[in-house]
């Protein structure tokens, strides 16, 4: 079975500070990998994602995610984390021809001034 | 045009009630998607959509039906709802059946069963 695990439910960072929001999954093939980030009471709203080619990715706001095969991790980061980063976060799994994602459980980050 | 609208914003319906939710997108996408999600858990797909032909059903009670009339329009109808089905109910499409094409979310329509 395909999932996708976000160890942490909470990530404090104070603003300025580099940070990393954690994901890792199982998946039985090649993973095509997505980030979404939810701010509260609107819909889920793409970063980035990564099918196949340079493991680090660069998405929208500054953020980027790497792909490391190895360790089935895909992980979010920012050099310079900034107030308007607070949010829910959360990273999806799928795989060729399978037309669904499996979402991880998503991770709350609060970047304090 | 890059968004995907949802109507109405919120929601609040008996449990003897019939209604309807919206989405509609403009971008030219063949994939339409319905989630729900529970407050700080992650989204969970309902029904998809590709080429207007129902592509998946998660197994979802026959108290939400889905419709989809044309490539740009979404309905989820709803009737004889429990207050469990109380969530956030999502919209998205996306430019082709997933695997590599990113889905684009409508804001939601909060629905509260009463």
């Amino acid at each position: 079975a395909q999932s996708v695990a976000q160890p942490e439910d909470q990530v404090n960072v104070a603003e300025g500070n580099p940070l990393t929001v954690k994901c890792t999954y199982s998946v039985s093939g090649n993973p095509y990998l997505f980030w979404y980030v939810q701010y509260p009471n609107r819909g889920l709203q793409f970063l980035l994602k990564y099918i196949t080619g340079d493991n680090l990715v660069k998405g929208s706001y500054g953020f980027e995610a790497e792909f490391n095969k190895s360790q089935t991790s895909f992980h979010l980061k920012k050099p310079s984390a900034l107030v308007s980063d607070s949010a829910l976060y959360f990273c999806a799994v799928t795989l060729y021809n399978f037309n669904k994602f499996y979402f991880g459980s998503g991770t709350k980050l609060n970047v304090k001034p | 045009d890059t968004e995907v609208t949802q109507t109405p914003k919120h929601l609040v319906m008996g449990m003897t009630n019939k209604k309807s939710l919206k989405c509609e997108q403009h971008m030219g996408h063949r994939a339409m998607y319905w989630y729900k999600q529970k407050a700080k858990k992650p989204p969970e797909l309902m029904f998809v959509y590709s080429y207007e032909k129902l592509s998946i059903n998660e197994s979802v009670p026959s108290r939400f039906s889905p419709e989809c009339p044309n490539s740009s329009l979404l309905n989820l109808h709803l009737h004889a709802l429990q207050p469990e089905d109380s969530a956030l109910y999502l919209c998205a499409s996306s430019q082709k059946l997933a695997d590599s094409y990113e889905q684009y979310f409508g804001p939601g329509t909060r629905l509260t069963v009463t």
